[in-house]
């Protein structure tokens, strides 16, 4: 079965910090990627999509490494309110049956 | 523009019963999913549709099932509620095109629970 891995954490980190986090899928033929993030007891919401070239979006910067078969997620000066579950996702072949999730990096950010 | 909507946010059944759980997206987008999420185990497809009247089986289908008579609307039914269905459902919705542009988008979630 394809599978995506991630670290669960949690990952405590005083605020202003950097973290990263990866997350590696085992099927070479996956076509898109993308990193959700979920709140406590809410749903997941798109944070931003992964392109081979590497993407950023304000304080997030998203890599993705097709030979070692891995995503990364970069957040710098991090906030209070990035504290929340962190899922990446991958939809392997470009199918239709959907995206196969990640169990989630937990981040806890400290003031 | 309400995006994914989800009909109920909490159910509680007694094993046996059964229940519909209601889908509905207003962005015209023609696939449709049903994903349960459990502690520890991360999102696990149920059932998904990529179209109006078209249904197909995804990772954990048992003891489901799936309608989808509209193209806004998918509804995931349980005929014999058990324990081991506890969970929190979410539906997703995503436009077809692009590899790098089906981003799905999750309704709130329904909270269910099975006595």
């Amino acid at each position: 079965r394809k599978e995506v891995e991630q670290d669960p954490g949690p990952f405590n980190v005083p605020e202003g910090a950097t973290v990263a986090f990866n997350c590696t899928y085992s099927n070479s033929a996956s076509q898109s990627f993308f990193w959700y993030r979920q709140d406590c007891r809410k749903e997941p919401k798109l944070l931003m999509s992964v392109y081979s070239s590497g993407n950023e979006d304000g304080r997030f910067t998203a890599q993705l490494n097709r030979a070692s078969q891995y995503i990364s997620l970069l957040i710098r000066d991090s906030k209070l309110s990035d504290s929340a579950t962190y899922l990446c996702a991958v939809n392997i072949g470009g199918g239709a049956d959907g995206l196969t999730f990640g169990k989630g990096t937990h981040l806890i950010i400290q003031p | 523009n309400a995006g994914v909507t989800q009909t109920p946010k909490f159910r509680v059944l007694k094993t046996g019963q059964s229940m519909t759980l209601l889908c509905a997206q207003d962005m015209n987008h023609e696939y449709m999913y049903w994903y349960r999420q459990d502690p520890g185990m991360g999102l696990r497809l149920i059932h998904y549709s990529v179209g109006e009247g078209t249904t197909a089986k995804g990772e954990v289908p048992d003891g489901y099932n799936v309608s989808r008579l509209k193209k806004q609307n998918f509804l995931l039914g349980l005929e014999s509620a058990a324990p081991s269905q506890t969970s929190v459902y979410f539906c997703a919705s995503s436009f077809p095109g692009l590899a790098a542009t089906d981003t799905q988008y999750f309704g709130p979630g329904t909270r269910l629970t099975v006595l």
